[in-house]
């Protein structure tokens, strides 16, 4: 399978504690970004990366959540003293630069309930 | 505040039956337009890019045009394996230089029965 891979692809955790996500993308790609999306919503944007570097953040990226893609590879996602606000789907994408149209390639993401 | 606003929420039809999906965006400056397909339990996939007003694109049964200020995704002879959540998204200007920092609408959820 070539595709986004994201694990898990489900994590149950109590409020207060820290999870942490894995996003490893397409080989070939060296844009990785990080979207949330609640149940009847749309994703949102949090973070992007271009190989190793984190170069965009959204204003939804409270401290208490931390990215990295070391290496330029695969990505983490860390969200810690979980909220009930934080229940939500995670969704790593991919992408290769183009001049004229990037097509973002989503994993099925990871589904986070904090209880 | 720019803004993606997707018609109608859901939408069921028969097979055989045409219709649209309308995206009205309201953004500063629009880079690009992107509708993708969403199955349950699933990331988005990927449908089409529209940059002007005017443009249209085509892939079998769907094809996405663009206006000034809302597209279309019409839906000709739709089948059941159609059925899916429709998500409109937008690049705006001002949103930083990355191709994928998007605004998504809450999507169109279509159901086609047999």
């Amino acid at each position: 399978d070539t595709g986004v891979s994201q694990n898990p692809r489900h994590k149950i955790t109590k409020r207060g504690q820290n999870v942490t996500f894995r996003c490893d993308p397409i080989s070939e790609h060296n844009r990785l970004y990080w979207y949330r999306q609640t149940l009847g919503q749309g994703p949102e944007f949090l973070t992007y990366f271009q190989n190793e570097a984190q170069l965009e953040k959204s204003r939804l990226l409270s401290d208490r959540f931390s990215a990295e893609r070391p290496k330029g590879s695969f990505s983490t996602l860390e969200i810690q003293r979980t909220e009930q606000g934080d229940s939500a789907m995670y969704l790593c994408a991919s992408s290769y630069p183009s001049t004229t149209n990037e097509k973002l390639f989503f994993g099925s993401g990871t589904q986070l309930s904090v209880l | 505040e720019d803004q993606v606003t997707q018609s109608p929420e859901a939408l069921r039809l028969q097979e055989g039956e045409s219709s649209s999906l309308n995206c009205s965006y309201t953004v500063s400056g629009l880079r690009g337009l992107f509708w993708y397909r969403q199955d349950p339990g699933k990331g988005p996939e990927f449908l089409f890019t529209l940059y002007s007003a005017g443009e249209e694109k085509e892939k079998e049964r769907l094809k996405a045009t663009l206006t000034k200020k809302e597209s279309f995704l019409h839906i000709t002879a739709p089948k059941p394996e159609d059925s899916a959540t429709y998500l409109c998204a937008v690049q705006a200007v001002g949103y930083g230089g990355s191709q994928g920092n998007l605004i998504f609408g809450k999507g169109t959820k279509l159901s086609v029965k047999p």
